[in-house]
């Protein structure tokens, strides 16, 4: 059973420091995305690392891989109050093209 | 569309009832998913469509929900006999092809039943 796990349901953080955020995962999985939530809106698609890789950067968000820890990593830095919605990591894994997501962790960025 | 429209938007229904959620994919995507979020819970898989493939129905949780395709467009999911564990808010993505990076979502629709 594949399985994607965000143990921190919440994160504060200060604006202009780095927030991480953390997902475990189980068995081989191949992609790897966070997607980012807002209130009443869907979540929409925000960085994603292949399982060829270990480390992908998009401006001010890189993501960690770590396959030997089956762990990821989410940094945002420096993290801003418009960055304070809900994180969910999501893996593909060998069931075709439906992506299989953690239970999300919310961060709040402090001005 | 320029995105993935999902309707209505919020539900309320008395529980035995009936219900039918709409989504209407971007144009020309061919895969459309099926998600739900229950409160303090993850995106929860419930049923995948690519193209004229037969679904994936494995996240269905009971024989009381059903999904169809039409035409390859639009999908309806059912709910039947509507039990209060099924409140939660539905999302619908679809993408252009099996690669991953083109999910979009709908805003969903919050479906709480009383």
């Amino acid at each position: 059973d594949q399985q994607v796990k965000q143990n921190s349901p919440s994160l504060s953080v200060q604006e202009g420091r780095i927030s991480i955020l953390n997902c475990d995962y189980t068995n081989s999985m191949f992609d790897f995305l966070w997607y980012k939530k807002y209130p009443a809106e869907g979540p929409t698609f925000l960085i994603s690392i292949s399982s060829i890789k270990d480390k992908n950067e998009d401006g001010r968000f890189t993501v960690f891989l770590n396959k030997s820890a089956k762990h990821l990593s989410l940094h945002i830095v420096p993290s801003q109050p418009g960055d304070s919605a809900v994180y969910f990591c999501a893996a593909s894994g060998n069931q075709g093209g439906k992506l299989i997501f953690g239970q999300g962790t919310e961060l709040s960025v402090k001005p | 569309g320029a995105g993935v429209s999902q309707s209505p938007s919020n539900k309320v229904t008395e529980k035995g009832k009936d219900v039918e959620l709409r989504c209407d994919p971007i144009s020309g995507h061919t895969a459309l998913y099926w998600y739900r979020q229950s409160l303090g819970q993850g995106l929860e898989f419930l049923i995948y469509f690519q193209g004229n493939s037969a679904p994936d129905k494995s996240g269905l949780p009971s024989d009381r929900f059903s999904a169809e395709r039409t035409g390859g467009s639009v999908s309806t999911l059912t709910i039947q006999r509507t039990q209060q564990e099924d409140s939660a808010v539905y999302l619908c993505a679809s993408s252009s092809d099996r690669t991953n990076y083109g999910y979009t979502f709908g805003s969903g629709t919050r479906l709480t039943v009383v």
